[in-house]
């Protein structure tokens, strides 16, 4: 089966400037997550999709950060006006229950730069 | 405030010893605790799920032992490769799939 993909891989914008991230979990997994690492730093949760409902957004910084997953399949990160704190790789992940514990299939990432 | 603790320098050792990562936890009480390994470049892969009430899980040359009173995990490797030069992370949630993710420790394996 295909994997988590994400797209694009690398991006470098200025600082204002808009960037929308795109994920694309494995098919069928209902649960889609967002997670971000800042350089030096841990991994950070950002939010959890249920098919196309936001489950939980307590890890979303601001609110120039916009989640959408419209029709419970993709989902798309949306920072607008990107600041330069926002730069590190952002991760999207699936899993296919809900049911805590289970294991996460984790794209391999976009790496977003704001010069 | 909730913390997880994983060794910041990298493991060094050689093929074939059993390497040894910790991971250790302050301010919380996870249900599960997980292990990933993470290449250069890519996402975390999955490797181990342990749950509160178990000691200790094994997967072919890993094993993962969970001590909630030292509030500790252990992950061994035993016969190591080069192959297993990787990051690796440990990741705690309770009764939601909120993972909250240590910082990793680099093992390096050399010949």
């Amino acid at each position: 089966e295909a994997g988590v993909t994400q797209f694009p891989s690398h991006s470098v914008i200025e600082k204002g400037q808009t960037v929308t991230l795109r994920c694309d979990p494995i098919s069928g997994h209902d649960n889609l997550y967002w997670y971000r690492r800042v350089m030096g730093k841990e991994i950070k949760f950002l939010l959890h999709f249920v098919k196309e409902s936001k489950q939980d957004e307590s890890g979303m910084p601001n609110n120039r950060f916009l989640a959408e997953r419209t029709g419970g399949t993709y989902s798309t990160l949306k920072v607008q006006p990107a600041e330069l704190e926002d730069s590190g790789v952002y991760f999207c992940a699936s899993s296919q229950f809900e049911a805590a514990g289970s294991p996460l299939h984790f794209g391999n990432g976009t790496r977003l730069t704001v010069t | 405030s909730q913390k997880i603790e994983q060794n910041s320098e990298a493991l060094n050792i050689q093929e074939g010893k059993t390497a040894t990562l910790t991971c250790n936890y302050t301010n919380y009480s996870p249900a599960y605790l997980q292990w990933y390994r993470q290449d250069p470049g890519r996402g975390p892969v999955f490797l181990l799920l342990i749950r509160e009430n178990e000691k200790e899980k094994r997967k072919e040359r890993l094993k993962v032992t969970f001590d909630t009173t030292l509030k500790q995990s252990l992950f061994h490797i035993t016969a190591s490769q080069p192959a297993d030069s990787a990051t690796y992370l440990c990741a705690l949630l309770k009764n939601t799939d909120k993972l909250i993710f240590g910082t990793g420790t680099r093992l390096q394996v050399f010949p």
